[in-house]
C-alpha cells in the first residue's frame, strides 16, 4: 500500500463550484501534513498547512482526521487560477530517518 | 529574487556523462534536500541534508551523491549518468525552526539523459 494515496481525478468543475480533494496516509505516527499546488512543469508550492484542528485560508479549508487517517481540502467559489494538481504531502520522523511523503497529486480543472 | 535557486534549469547530457546540479537559497534555512519527479509519480526523496556536516540517503539513493558546500548551497551529482535517470529534479529547503517543517521548492532542473 501506498503511504499516501490520493483519487488522481481530473476533477473538472464550473467556475464558482465547491470541490473537494480528500487523502489518506498510511502510517499513524505521522506527525505533519500539508497540501501543496503544482503547475504543469512548475515546482510545488505550499498551499496550507493542515492542522489538528483544521484550517481555513480564504476559499480554502483543511482538515485532518487521525483516528481515519485521512486529510481533505476543500476548495470554495473555484476559480479558473485554481487549476493545478493538488499534492497530499505527509511527514514522519522515525528512527530509520525523515521521511516525507508525496501523493501523486490530484489534478483539478476550473472551466469558464 | 527567487529564494531557492537551480542551475541548471535544463541540462541534455549522454549516458555515462558525470553531472552536477547545483542549489543555493536566501532563506536562512538549516535543511535542504534533493527530489526527482518523474511523469504520473509523486516525488521521491533522493537525499536530505538537516546541515552542513550532516547527510542522509533518502529513499532513492542509488546512482546519485551530494554535497552540502555551505548553509545555503547543496549539489547533487550523477556520477555516471543513465538514460532512467531523466527526470524533473528538485531542491528544496526547510527550517529546524519551523513546527511543521514546511518545505520550500526551487523552480527545478529538466535533465535528459540520452
Amino acid at each position: 500500500r501506498k503511504e499516501v494515496e490520493q483519487d488522481p481525478g481530473p476533477f473538472n468543475v464550473p467556475e464558482g463550484a465547491t470541490v473537494a480533494f480528500n487523502c489518506t496516509y498510511s502510517n499513524s505516527a505521522s506527525q505533519s501534513f500539508f497540501w501543496y499546488r503544482q503547475d504543469c512543469r512548475k515546482e510545488p508550492k505550499l498551499l496550507m498547512s493542515v492542522y489538528s484542528s483544521g484550517n481555513e485560508d480564504g476559499r480554502f479549508t483543511a482538515q485532518l482526521n487521525r483516528a481515519s487517517q485521512y486529510i481533505s481540502l476543500l476548495i470554495r467559489d473555484s476559480k479558473l487560477s485554481d487549476s493545478a494538481t493538488y499534492l497530499c504531502v505527509v511527514l514522519r520522523y522515525s528512527n530509520s530517518g525523515y521521511a516525507l511523503n508525496f501523493g501523486k497529486g490530484t489534478s483539478l480543472l476550473v472551466t469558464p | 529574487d527567487a529564494d531557492v535557486t537551480q542551475t541548471p534549469r535544463n541540462r541534455i547530457t549522454k549516458t555515462g556523462k558525470r553531472i552536477m546540479l547545483e542549489c543555493s537559497q536566501t532563506k536562512g534555512h538549516d535543511r535542504m534536500y534533493w527530489y526527482r519527479q518523474d511523469p504520473g509519480l509523486g516525488l521521491q526523496l533522493i537525499y536530505y541534508s538537516f546541515d552542513v556536516k550532516d547527510i542522509n540517503k533518502g529513499e532513492i539513493s542509488d546512482g546519485y551523491s551530494v554535497s552540502r558546500q555551505a548553509q545555503a548551497k547543496f549539489s547533487l551529482s550523477l556520477e555516471s549518468a543513465i538514460p532512467n535517470q531523466t527526470a524533473l529534479y528538485f531542491c528544496a529547503t526547510s527550517s529546524s525552526g519551523s513546527s511543521y517543517n514546511e518545505q520550500f521548492f526551487g523552480p527545478g532542473t529538466r535533465l535528459t539523459v540520452l
